[in-house]
């Protein structure tokens, strides 16, 4: 069976500055993995996705993650964070060669400060 | 392009009553999600179809819980008699399907369920 945990319940940050969500898998597959994001009373939005090939991807927002296979790491990164980027942060992995259903971690809340 | 639609945004029932959340999602899409968010936790997958097939209901408490994809369209989930520990947020996803492996899941609002 495959889990996520993300290490940090609650980050908080100042504007303009850096910020790294942590995310760690397992699985004893290959698997895909994502970030998606949560603003309040919203659904999930996809930030970005690794499915193979570069292990650095970038997504939207200037949101970008480094998948570490020995590590089994997909942390989430951004240089320079604004107040909009307040939100809920969840981490998920999917099996290739399954139903592709999404397993999420807890999720990591991202408070901006000004 | 029209997101996943899910109605109604908010409920309130008592415990031991019914509800019913509708879902209806992106045009083209053959695989459709039912999710539970409780508070403070991620989402949990209770249900995934392709089209109007059960593909994955591992999760679902199906004593009190059940959902139907009539068509293999529209999706309602059921939950009948409700308990205290489903007040949750329950969110509807959906995505291409059909074989196109590691396409995106797009997710509808959700229904925040209380029961009191």
């Amino acid at each position: 069976a495959q889990s996520v945990t993300q290490l940090d319940s609650q980050v908080p940050v100042f504007e303009e500055a850096p910020v790294e969500l942590r995310c760690n898998y397992s699985s004893s597959v290959s698997v895909y993995l994502f970030w998606y994001v949560q603003y309040p009373n919203q659904g999930l939005q996809l930030l970005l996705k690794y499915l193979s090939g570069s292990t650095l991807v970038k997504g939207i927002n200037g949101f970008e993650a480094e998948f570490n296979k020995s590590q089994t790491s997909f942390h989430l990164r951004k240089p320079s964070v604004h107040i909009s980027d307040t939100a809920e942060y969840f981490c998920a992995v999917s099996d290739p060669s399954g139903s592709e259903k999404l397993v999420f971690g807890k999720g990591t809340k991202l408070t901006v400060n000004p | 392009e029209a997101g996943v639609a899910q109605s109604p945004r908010y409920k309130i029932i008592e415990k031991r009553q019914s509800v019913a959340f509708w879902c209806n999602p992106i045009s083209g899409h053959a695989t459709l999600y039912w999710y539970q968010q409780i508070l403070g936790q991620g989402p949990k997958l209770l249900i995934q179809f392709q089209n109007n097939g059960v593909v994955d209901d591992s999760q679902l408490p199906k004593d009190r819980f059940s959902a139907e994809r009539l068509k293999g369209v529209d999706s309602t989930l059921k939950i009948q008699p409700a308990k205290l520990e489903d007040s949750a947020v329950y969110l509807c996803a959906s995505s291409l399907g059909q074989g196109v492996r590691g396409t995106e899941a797009f997710f509808g609002q959700g229904t925040r369920l209380t029961v009191v």
